[in-house]
């Protein structure tokens, strides 16, 4: 059974600050693996979506790396602010679902 | 303005009393999922749908039923609400499941059972 892991589960950082989010999964049996931001009382925003061919994806300050074999992903996020204060969640694509990591709660204080 | 479309946003209710919540997305997707989130346990998989008429559980279907009769809608029905259903409820859809197209979610329904 698959089992996705957020490490670490918070993060509280200043302003300016490159970050690393982690994200572990169990099995490399997947289509994809997806990125996604939860503001607080909101849905999800899908970030970022690499394939299970890709290693990376990036999106302005955002670049997300997949290693299926030691199945690991990294959210990279350059130059933190404010406004990216949020929960991320990733989430691996199977056959016909995604199943999600439990979120890392980012904090970036001015 | 592409989106997935949930109402309500809030709902509190009594046990036992059916209710349905219900979703609606505008993209032409094919795939469609409800999902619940409960703080230390993350986002569950209620039911799915590929398609019309085509609709399977997902990892926590127990006291839910959906129905998937037109493409844009997929209502999640609560028959006999209990306490243990409190919880975020999200619909989310896709053109399509293991196609790498990322998940549209909606904000959200809160639902309280008393």
């Amino acid at each position: 059974k698959q089992e996705v892991t957020q490490i670490p589960a918070a993060l509280s950082v200043p302003e300016g600050e490159n970050l690393v989010l982690n994200c572990s999964f169990t099995d490399s049996a997947i289509y994809n693996l997806q990125w996604f931001r939860q503001d607080p009382g909101k849905g999800l925003t899908s970030l970022l979506l690499i394939q299970s061919s890709q290693r990376e994806q990036t999106s302005g300050r955002l670049n997300a790396s997949l290693d299926k074999s030691s199945g690991r992903s990294t959210l990279y996020i350059a130059a933190s602010q404010p406004g990216d204060s949020a929960t991320y969640l990733c989430a691996v694509g199977q056959t016909d679902k995604l199943i999600f990591g439990t979120g890392t709660r980012l904090q970036v204080f001015p | 303005e592409a989106q997935v479309t949930q109402n309500p946003r809030y709902l509190i209710t009594v046990t036992g009393k059916k209710l349905t919540v219900t979703c609606s997305q505008n993209m032409n997707h094919e795939y469609m999922s409800w999902y619940r989130q409960d703080p230390g346990l993350g986002l569950r998989q209620i039911y799915y749908s590929m398609n019309v008429e085509v609709t399977d559980k997902g990892d926590v279907p127990e006291g839910y039923k959906v129905s998937r009769k037109e493409k844009r809608n997929f209502p999640l029905i609560l028959e006999s609400p209990s306490p243990n259903q409190t919880s975020l409820y999200f619909c989310a859809s896709s053109l399509r499941t293991g196609s790498n197209s990322p998940l549209h979610f909606g904000n959200g329904t809160r639902l309280t059972v008393t």
